[in-house]
């Protein structure tokens, strides 16, 4: 069965203190993986997309990797506006466009 | 702003009772797609539609429906409802029915049975 875990469930940074979300993926064939953002009451906000292994995706202090078996979400020298839910997703093949989501990571970074 | 509209924003009922979500997707997009976020479960997908035909199904319950339109707006039926319905239900939409698009979300609808 086609599975996303994420870890940690929860994780608390000063700012300007680097880390790395996980995202670990079991799939019959993996089609992309995403990455979305999620603010509370707001929908996921999308943030990357990864095809293949070695690919690497930059957008402000943000950078996802992508390996066989797991993607990774870096943020360096978080700011507090950068406190959220990270939620990582993959499309299989044979599932049409679904979306498998992990649980997320509920980041917050504190001043 | 995601450009996909969803209304209303709040919706509180009781058992029994029968509830329609409204979606309009993205400017340019034929696919929408139906999720539910609850806080044991995550977000998991329900349906998902393409030019008007259904084109995938999840863990959507029989009483539960869902339809798009001509004009591609969507809308979730939920009926006979029971407390634990109670979640946020978000929709989605993309360009096409297989390409490998990410998805863009509404702010969802929040469900609240009593």
């Amino acid at each position: 069965e086609d599975q996303v875990t994420q870890s940690p469930e929860a994780l608390r940074l000063q700012e300007g203190e680097s880390s790395s979300l996980n995202c670990s993926y079991t799939v019959s064939g993996l089609r992309g993986l995403f990455w979305y953002r999620q603010d509370p009451g707001k929908g996921p906000e999308f943030l990357f997309t990864l095809y293949s292994a070695g690919e690497e995706k930059e957008k402000e202090r943000l950078k996802a990797t992508l390996t066989k078996k797991e993607s990774f979400l870096h943020i360096t020298a978080p700011k507090p506006e950068d406190s959220a839910t990270y939620l990582c997703a993959v499309q299989a093949d044979g599932g049409y466009n679904k979306l498998i989501f992990g649980a997320g990571t509920r980041l917050a970074v504190h001043p | 702003d995601s450009g996909v509209t969803q209304t209303p924003k709040h919706l509180i009922t009781a058992t029994g009772q029968r509830v329609t979500l409204r979606c309009s997707p993205r400017s340019g997009d034929l696919s929408v797609y139906w999720y539910q976020q609850s806080l044991d479960q995550g977000l998991q997908f329900l349906i998902q539609y393409y030019n008007g035909e259904e084109r995938a199904k999840g863990n959507i319950l029989e009483r539960f429906s869902a339809q798009q339109f001509p004009d591609l707006h969507s809308e979730l039926n939920l009926s006979s409802l029971e407390l634990g319905d109670s979640a946020l239900y978000f929709c989605a939409s993309s360009p096409g029915p297989t390409q490998i698009k990410p998805q863009h979300f509404g702010d969802g609808t929040r469900l609240s049975i009593l």
